[in-house]
Parts: structure tokens; C-alpha cells; sequence
């Protein structure tokens, strides 16, 4: 069965600059979650979508960051403009439901200068 | 106060030891429990979920205590390859996942 699906791997970027990344869920999965992980932390969930809509996104810097779930399948987390203090792994979840284990992606390392 | 908190360790023991640690949470409405394991710049991976009555996956023990709202990880016989984070997961009511930070366990020859 093929995991949890994430772009790029690693991307350094200048603050202040945009970047994308992207999640294909595991096929079937309803709920998709992005979470941030700083170096030495467990990690935090930014956004949480069942299908194409928000569940949660109370901790997501939303005057920088944004996430979609269009067609309630694949998701893409950006941040623009990204800060010193934005490098980080992002990692993206997906679980059957909301009660469901989640299995992760192996997440993308965000380092920005 | 943290919705889940971890021991954050480490935790160094040698091979074949016993080791145990405990996540404490703070919403008593969380309904499920979970272990996940990290290695060092990896994703974690589901270790073991908790349930009520406890559970035992091979070296691996769980155990859940409603009434003072924290959960256990025992690890018998420990290996090199057990040296890892281990991520305390709880499923609050509105079934929302909080992690803890880690505890770190690190196994030494």
C-alpha cells in the first residue's frame, strides 16, 4: 500500500520568500492533517481537513500561511512570506477518519535564511 | 499547563535493560491513546495504540490510568535499535491529535 506522499523533500529558501509544498494522502483517506515540527519539539498541527473542508486550523499563522484541500484528495501548505523562525519539518498525516491512526509522510525540511 | 506532557529524557540504558516512561494529559475527555516512535530525522511511525485495559506488543507494554490522566511506555529487554523518540498521542474528544515532545530513549552496547 503506498504511503503518504510529500514534495519536495528539502527546500531552503531567503525569508521573505514563498514556498509550496505538497501532500497526496494515502488513497481513501479522509482526513488530512499538516503539522510543523521545530528541532527538539513534538509536532504541532497547523491545519486539519475532513475531505475538503477545515476542521481545525486555530494554530495556523494565517497571515502568512495558507492550505487548501480542493477536491478533497491531495493538500498544498504555503507560506508567504516565510520568516527565519518558519524552518522547520512539515510534516503531512492522513488518517481514515478523524479517529483513525494517522500515518505520516516523511515531510519536508524547510530551512530559510 | 501543556495538553500532553513527556519526560523529555533521554533516557540511557544499556542493552537488555528495562525502561519505562509516562505521558500525562490534561482534557480527561480524550478518547484514544497512542504511541508513535521517531528516529532521528525520520517521520514517527505508529508504535502502539493504548487501550484501556493495557496492552502488550512483544517488548512493549502500554498502560492507560484514566483517574490520573496518564498513560505508560515499558520497553523489556532492550535493543540497540530501540533508540528512538517516543511520541505520547492523544485523541482529544473533538478528535483533534496532540503530540507531546518526545521522550528520548538511547540504547548503549
Amino acid at each position: 500500500e503506498a504511503g503518504v506522499a510529500q514534495s519536495p523533500r528539502y527546500k531552503i529558501i531567503e525569508k521573505r520568500q514563498s514556498v509550496a509544498f505538497w501532500c497526496n494522502p494515502i488513497s481513501g483517506h479522509a482526513t488530512l492533517y499538516w503539522y510543523q515540527q521545530i528541532l527538539g519539539q513534538g509536532p504541532k498541527l497547523l491545519i486539519q481537513f475532513q475531505n475538503n473542508g477545515v476542521v481545525d486550523d486555530s494554530q495556523l499563522p494565517k497571515d502568512r500561511f495558507s492550505a487548501e484541500r480542493l477536491k478533497g484528495v491531495d493538500s498544498t501548505l504555503k507560506i508567504q512570506p516565510a520568516k527565519l523562525e518558519d524552518s522547520a519539518v512539515y510534516l503531512c498525516a492522513s488518517s481514515l477518519s478523524p479517529r483513525d491512526t494517522a500515518f505520516f509522510g516523511q515531510g519536508t525540511r524547510l530551512t530559510v535564511v | 499547563r501543556k495538553e500532553v506532557e513527556q519526560d523529555p529524557g533521554p533516557f540511557n540504558v544499556p542493552e537488555g535493560a528495562t525502561v519505562a516512561f509516562n505521558c500525562t494529559y490534561s482534557n480527561s475527555a480524550s478518547q484514544s491513546f497512542f504511541w508513535y516512535r521517531q528516529d532521528c530525522r525520520k517521520e514517527p511511525k505508529l508504535l502502539m495504540s493504548v487501550y484501556s485495559s493495557g496492552n502488550e506488543d512483544g517488548r512493549f507494554t502500554a498502560q492507560l490510568n484514566r483517574a490520573s490522566q496518564y498513560i505508560s511506555l515499558l520497553i523489556r529487554d532492550s535493543k540497540l535499535s530501540d533508540s528512538a523518540t517516543y511520541l505520547c498521542v492523544v485523541n482529544k474528544n473533538d478528535y483533534k491529535l496532540s503530540f507531546g515532545a518526545g521522550t528520548t530513549v538511547t540504547v548503549r552496547a
